[in-house]
Order: C-alpha cells, then structure tokens, then sequence
C-alpha cells in the first residue's frame, strides 16, 4: 500500500484557472507537509499542518491554500494560476512534525500552467 | 538566510565507483538530513544524522556540525543510485534544502 499518495500525477492548465492537488497518507501521521521543486531541482516547504497549527512559509503567496479535511489529508488548493507556479509539487508526511523526524514523500504532481 | 551549498553539482561516476557529495551551510542548522530522488521523481530519506556518522550499506554519511559540513558517501556505485541528492536541515524551524547534487552512474 502507498504510504503518501496524491493525484493527480500530471496537471497541465490554462493561466487564470484554479486547481487542487489531493494528498492522502495512511501512516496515521499527525503532520503533513507542501513542497514546490520548481525546474532547477529547488526544494522549499510551502506548508506544514497538523491539528494544531498551520505553518505558512512566508514567501508563499496567497492564492495557495491548504485544506485539510482530516488528519489524513492536506489538499492544496491554487487560485488563479500563473506561468510561474509551474513546478513538481510533493506532499509529505512525518509523525509528529518535530525537527528531524523522517518524513515520507508521495511521488510529486507535476504542474503545467500554460 | 542560511546559504546551504552542495558540490558538487554535477557527478557522473562509471558503476563500481565510490563517490563523496559534500554539503556545507552558512550557519549553524539541525537535524540535517540527506535524501535520494530518483530518476522518476520519486524522493526518499536516506539518512538522518545531525552528528556522527551513519552507514546504510554501501551509504555513509558524516556530519561534522562544528564545522557545518555533513558528506554523503556512496560505495561501489551501481546504476540505481542515480538521481539528485539532496540535503537539508532546520533553521529557525524552516527546513532549508541544498539545490542537490545530480548523479549519474552509468553502466
């Protein structure tokens, strides 16, 4: 079974549109995690959430959101999408969500905004 | 911002070689961890060591936190160990990555 799952795999859209990208883990985690890669191969942490707290990096505009309807979900919602959000967007998950634990990686969404 | 800087860049390695990536940071960080990415997208924890060294057979890696380096050594290379390697640790509690190392093991 697939640890951390998210769909879809490939995202290809028009500029102006909204979206959302679906992440599920069954490793009955409490924190999950957003991830942009974008085409140099950078990694940044957009979100982390659990039941708690959201931590929002501040370098994340606002048209994309996190929603969570329960602990094994984080969906990310993107409103009026740009050329520049193009990019591998990796979901992830980790047990507590303290520094160091390992976390667990679903294989990207890979969005084109045309 | 914390500066984390991995050489080299770009690796390309004849299967059976042996192989260090280096990875320094500007300032001090925690909990600093090494991942693989496969060819596929695919991304996976390799090791976690904010100190010391640990081996994960034919993967070690050292960190000397003092000195803020930490190296990632692959052994007798094959192949599917290709792909971007990637570190990164916590500052402030943000997880800051490098912009990887790229392998490439050819056959």
């Amino acid at each position: 079974d697939t640890a951390v799952s998210q769909t879809p795999k490939y995202l290809v859209t028009q500029m102006g549109n909204d979206k959302s990208i679906k992440c599920e883990q069954n490793l009955g985690h409490d924190t999950m995690y957003w991830y942009k890669q974008d085409s140099k191969k950078f990694l940044k942490i957009m979100f982390s959430y659990n039941n708690k707290e959201l931590i929002i990096n501040e370098t994340v505009p606002n048209r994309f959101s996190p929603k969570s309807p329960d602990k094994a979900h984080l969906n990310l919602h993107i409103n009026s999408l740009e050329l520049g959000d193009s990019a591998v967007y990796f979901c992830a998950s980790s047990q507590e969500g303290r520094e160091g634990e390992k976390l667990f990686f679903g294989s990207g969404t890979q969005l084109s905004v045309l | 911002g914390i500066q984390v800087e991995q050489s080299p860049p770009d690796l390309i390695l004849q299967e059976g070689a042996n192989s260090t990536l280096r990875c320094n940071f500007s300032d001090s960080v925690n909990n600093l961890q090494w991942f693989h990415q496969n060819p596929w997208g695919q991304l996976i924890n390799l090791f976690y060591i904010p100190s010391g060294t640990k081996q994960n057979g034919r993967l070690s890696a050292t960190t000397v936190a003092t000195e803020r380096y930490s190296l990632l050594y692959i052994s007798s290379s094959q192949t599917t160990d290709s792909g971007v390697y990637f570190c990164a640790g916590y500052y402030n509690n943000d997880m800051r990555f490098g912009a990887g190392t790229r392998l490439t093991v050819k056959p």
